[in-house]
């Protein structure tokens, strides 16, 4: 059973740092892409990031271009973001998500506040 | 550029069919598309794969109710027999070099 468990959600200040972690099992993790995808109280699904199996290829959405970093550690099976220079608008659910076989599968998510 | 568009709101009765319309952007109606459920308070739940030809993948444990389907730049998702716990936020998502777009999501209201 593939299994997705994201960690590191929290509670910093505007301009802090957060590094979100995601935990796969179930499916050889070093064979598949990932993704990271966030959704914004209210608000719907919005992609964020993505890195190819061997970390070759890895794309950001504009809004975070220069701030956040992906990697992978594939002998670990497990995802990362590092958050860098958060904003308010970061404020949202990340969710680390792949696509295995043709099926997606999705984490439950954690949580990023950026407040003061 | 790649977009979805989705209407942002149906209702439809208790047992009855409702078919949920996610339209691709001009000059990129050959995408495959991937349809996603989302009850409230929960995370997003894969429900199928869908491409242009037809072709498509459930997810595990997805019900025959949930069916889709295509016809130029729309794919359609239709859910038969509508249960209570249908009432959900819907989006269509679809990919190109690596980038995922996302429509804005339908959320279906079962009345």
């Amino acid at each position: 059973e593939v299994q997705l468990v994201e960690s590191g959600g929290g509670l910093v200040k505007p301009g802090g740092s957060l590094r979100l972690s995601c935990a796969a099992s179930g499916f050889t993790f070093s064979s598949y892409s990932m993704n990271w995808v966030r959704q914004a109280p209210g608000k719907g699904l919005e992609w964020v990031s993505f890195i190819s199996s061997s970390s070759s290829y890895i794309y950001y959405a504009d809004a975070v271009k220069g701030r956040f970093t992906i990697s992978r550690d594939n002998a670990k099976n497990s995802l990362y973001m590092q958050m860098n220079s958060l904003r308010a608008e970061d404020t949202a659910v990340y969710y680390c998500a792949a696509t295995v076989a043709g099926h997606d599968y999705w984490g439950q998510g954690t949580l990023v506040t950026a407040s003061s | 550029q790649l977009v979805l568009t989705q209407s942002p709101s149906t209702s439809a009765s208790l047992g009855a069919s409702v078919k949920l319309t996610c339209t691709l952007s001009s000059g990129h109606s050959s995408y495959a598309i991937a349809w996603h459920q989302q009850q409230p308070e929960k995370g997003p739940r894969f429900l199928m794969m869908f491409n242009s030809d037809g072709s498509h993948n459930k997810g595990d444990g997805i019900p025959d109710r949930f069916s889709g389907s295509s016809s130029g730049a729309e794919r359609y998702l239709t859910i038969s027999s509508l249960q209570s716990e249908d009432e959900a936020d819907y989006y269509c998502q679809t990919w190109d070099t690596g980038i995922w777009v996302f429509g804005g999501g339908t959320k279906l209201t079962v009345l």
